[in-house]
């Protein structure tokens, strides 16, 4: 079975101010995707990045990056000069690909004050 | 290009009453997914739908959740009777299926069921 650790139930941080949520996950197949979504306050997760396991670069868009580090079963997401607007629930999850069943973590609540 | 569409977006009703949730996923989505969503956690799979067909529905409470994806477009989530445990959101998504969108869900705002 999938299980996703998001240890960081709540970071709160000041405008500019870099932050790194961090993600943890099991799974026992060999071949699986990664995800983080936002969810800000109005409710609907938004699809943030997929990684597929064989793929290991770190990822940059932007203001976003993403380590994932297999060795260590992590996938964590940094924001780079973190704005008010960036403030929402932050979900990473697992997908299985023979089952098509994505697993959610229980999510990191960030918030930046101006 | 319209997105996931629920309603009602929050409904309130006393233990033991019927409840049911609409959604209509994007157009062209052939995979639809039903969540639950309790306060603090992460989405839950209830039951998901590729076309017509529930093709996982291992998580859904069968003696009184029951769902419908007529014609493989819209579909109904319903709740009867609701207990107090129930009182959570339940979000629609949908997706294409497989390939490189796999994984990419679509969400709608959800439902947010209050049970008294």
């Amino acid at each position: 079975a999938q299980k996703v650790t998001q240890a960081q139930t709540e970071i709160s941080v000041v405008e500019k101010e870099d932050v790194t949520l961090d993600c943890v996950y099991e799974t026992r197949d060999t071949t699986y995707y990664l995800f983080w979504y936002k969810q800000p306050p109005s409710g609907e997760l938004v699809f943030l990045i997929r990684r597929n396991s064989f793929d290991e670069q770190n990822e940059i868009s932007g203001r976003y990056s993403w380590n994932f580090q297999k060795s260590t079963s992590s996938f964590n997401f940094t924001i780079t000069a973190s704005q008010v607007v960036d403030s929402a629930v932050y979900f990473c999850a697992v997908l299985n690909t023979g089952f098509q069943k994505l697993v959610f973590g229980t999510g990191t609540r960030l918030l930046v004050s101006p | 290009e319209a997105g996931v569409v629920q309603s009602p977006r929050y409904k309130i009703i006393e233990k033991k009453q019927p409840v049911a949730f609409w959604c209509n996923p994007i157009s062209g989505h052939n995979t639809l997914y039903w969540y639950l969503q309790n306060l603090g956690q992460g989405p839950e799979l209830l039951i998901r739908y590729e076309n017509e067909e529930a093709v996982d529905d291992s998580q859904l409470p069968k003696d009184r959740f029951s769902a419908e994806r007529l014609k493989g477009v819209d579909s109904t989530l319903k709740i009867q009777p609701a207990e107090l445990g129930d009182s959570a959101v339940y979000l629609c998504a949908s997706s294409l299926m497989g390939g490189p969108n796999t994984g990419e869900l679509f969400f709608g705002e959800g439902s947010r069921l209050t049970v008294l």
